[in-house]
């Protein structure tokens, strides 16, 4: 099945620029996709690049996809306090369901 | 508005207890799913369901069962099998099976 990888924890300041790092091993992903979970709350979707793509820019997110090495990045410049959360990336294989990384926690220091 | 709903926000469970997380959608989608997260780790497919009436075995689905009889509703039962039930428990849905997913905003079960 699919296997993916991130870091767990990543600490900026406010103002910094943040790069959240994904590795995948299932070539097939049609769709790759970020959510953002905030404590004690469900998943939001907030970026996703189709597999055609190298990157994919909106707003302050930036998406960058490495297909040949299967590596997924998202930078979010600015960073501010609201963007602390953990963040999560999805590869869709177009199998049963989303496989989800263990998630990226950032911390925004002031 | 459009969404998921998921209740309750907090559940405790007693030992040997059956408790039964309800989650409802209301954006016409086929496909509804249930995860598993426990903390600092990510989410683990527990059952999902692709029609009405049909649903298929995640990753972790021993000691629990669901039900899908509504296109808007997929109940997720926790029974007494299931030995280590507390962590927070998510369900989404999509349009289609491996879609994105949208989520509800969770339900944390506790055992007493």
């Amino acid at each position: 099945g699919e296997d993916v990888e991130q870091s767990l924890f990543l600490s900026v300041r406010e103002g910094d620029s943040s790069v959240i790092n994904c590795t995948y091993t299932d070539s097939s992903s049609t769709y790759l996709y970020w959510y953002k979970q905030e404590p004690g709350a469900g998943l939001q979707l907030l970026t996703y690049i189709f597999s055609n793509m190298d990157m994919k820019q909106d707003q302050r997110l930036t998406v960058l996809l490495n297909k040949k090495d299967k590596h997924l990045s998202l930078r979010i410049a600015d960073t501010q306090t609201g963007d602390s959360a953990i963040y999560f990336c999805a590869p869709d294989t177009g199998r049963r369901a989303l496989t989800f990384g263990s998630g990226t926690r950032l911390q925004v220091q002031p | 508005d459009g969404g998921i709903t998921q209740s309750p926000k907090y559940l405790f469970r007693k030992e040997g207890q059956n408790v039964t997380l309800s989650c409802e959608q209301n954006l016409n989608h086929d496909a509804m799913y249930w995860y598993r997260q426990d903390p600092g780790q990510g989410l683990r497919l527990i059952y999902y369901s692709q029609i009405v009436n049909d649903f298929q075995k995640g990753d972790i689905a021993e000691g629990y069962s669901v039900s899908r009889e509504k296109k808007e509703s997929f109940p997720l039962t926790v029974t007494s099998a299931q030995k280590n039930p507390t962590a927070f428990y998510l369900c989404a849905s999509s349009n289609q099976g491996g879609e994105k997913l949208f989520f509800g905003s969770g339900t944390q079960l506790s055992v007493l």
